[in-house]
Order: C-alpha cells, then sequence, then structure tokens
C-alpha cells in the first residue's frame, strides 16, 4: 500500500550547518508530496509541496526535489537557525477508492543548538 | 483567511467512557479530516470526508465514529477510552471534494486525550 517513511526520529545540529531530513514514499498512482512543519504547541503547517520530477522547490529558504526514479523527496536547508527547531512531516496524497488522502510519516524533530 | 476550531482543547475521560470531540471551519472547504498524533508515530488518518455526510475510513478508524452532519463541521467520537491513553487528535480541512490530490491541508490546535 502507500506509505511515506522518515528514517531519522531526531536530528541535532548547530545554528548556520546545513541539514537534509530523509524522506521516501511508495504508491502506485502519480505523487503529490508534501513537507509540513509544527513547532512546539501549534498546529502543523505546510512549508512546500511538488508533483513535477526533477524540479526544486523552494520556501523560506527550505528546499526539496522530488525524484520519482527514487521515490524521494528530501528536505533541505542550506544553513539552520534556531527558530528551525520543529517537528517535520513529509505526507504524501494517495489515492483511495474515491478521493485523494493525505498520509503522513512519523516526523522528525530538528533540534538547532546555539 | 479562515480558522479552524477544535473543541475541547483538552479532553480528560475515564476507561470505557464515549467520548467526542469537535472540528469547525470558516474556510468553507469540502474536505474535513481527523488525524491522531502519538509521539514517534507521526499523523495518522483515523477518518475523512470530502462532502457533507461523507465518510471515508482512515487506517485507523477502528474504535472510532465520525460524523458530517454540516459542511462545516467534522465530528470525531471514541467509542470506548483505553486506560492510560494519551493522544493529540487533530482537524484538518482542504478546500476540494478530494479529487485532485495536491491541496494543502489547514490543521485546527489539536485536543489533547488523557484517559485515567
Amino acid at each position: 500500500g502507500d506509505s511515506v517513511t522518515q528514517t531519522e526520529g531526531l536530528v541535532t545540529l548547530t545554528k548556520g550547518l546545513p541539514v537534509m531530513l530523509n524522506c521516501t514514499y511508495q504508491t502506485t498512482y502519480s505523487p503529490f508530496l508534501f513537507w509540513y512543519v509544527q513547532h512546539l504547541n501549534e498546529a502543523p503547517k505546510l512549508l512546500l509541496k511538488s508533483s513535477t520530477d526533477n524540479k526544486r522547490t523552494e520556501h523560506q529558504g527550505f528546499y526539496a526535489t522530488l525524484h520519482k526514479s527514487s521515490s524521494s523527496f528530501h528536505l533541505q536547508k542550506s544553513s539552520v537557525q534556531l527558530s528551525d527547531s520543529a517537528l517535520y512531516f513529509c505526507a504524501l496524497s494517495a489515492y483511495d477508492t474515491n478521493a485523494y488522502k493525505v498520509i503522513f510519516g512519523k516526523g522528525t524533530h530538528l533540534h538547532v543548538l546555539p | 483567511g479562515g480558522i479552524i476550531t477544535q473543541t475541547p482543547k483538552f479532553l480528560i475521560g475515564q476507561e470505557g467512557q464515549k467520548l467526542t470531540l469537535k472540528c469547525q471551519q470558516n474556510f468553507n472547504h469540502d474536505t474535513m479530516y481527523w488525524y491522531r498524533q502519538d509521539s514517534g508515530k507521526g499523523l495518522r488518518l483515523i477518518y475523512y470526508s470530502i462532502t457533507e455526510n461523507d465518510l471515508q475510513k482512515g487506517d485507523l478508524s477502528e474504535g472510532y465514529d465520525a460524523s458530517r452532519e454540516k459542511k462545516s463541521s467534522f465530528s470525531l467520537t471514541v467509542t470506548s477510552a483505553q486506560k492510560n491513553e494519551m493522544a493529540v487528535f487533530l482537524c484538518a480541512s482542504s478546500p476540494g471534494l478530494g479529487g485532485w490530490g495536491a491541496e494543502t491541508l489547514y490543521f485546527g490546535s489539536g485536543t489533547r486525550l488523557t484517559v485515567l
């Protein structure tokens, strides 16, 4: 069935360093991929999304490229800030009988140190 | 802009109790969702609804009922609360009828459930 895998539960790094959060997916349909961010005690919010193969999508300094050949949609940032500390979810929009449903990965906690 | 309001924010129940969580949205969105968030397990889909009076089961529907009597509201019932259960239930909505696939989900702030 359809699924999303995020391999890291926790990523800790120092401010100013680059980061990559991994996301791979499995689906039999044409994929729509999303990254959502959830700050402490807040609701998840969309960070970026894509359905176009090999095209980089950017928002708020974060970027990701959908690679259908490897079923991946990794999230990257060249220089993390303290305010980037949050829970990041990769999500897949998957077709189910007569509608699309959104499936989330388990999430990756990003902890940025001063 | 719009907002999703979930009530109550905190819910404390007893084992075996039937508990109802409510969600209202003023985006005029067609599709609404209920997710359960547990630490280390991500967001798991319980039920979703693509229009008024429609219900679709997610992967975690067992032990829950849902109701979409109006376009703007979507309620979730825990049919029998499990002892020591703790979780956050998130309601979300998206614009379309679920037929396109690339729509953004807008989330409420959640209901935190504790079962004693």
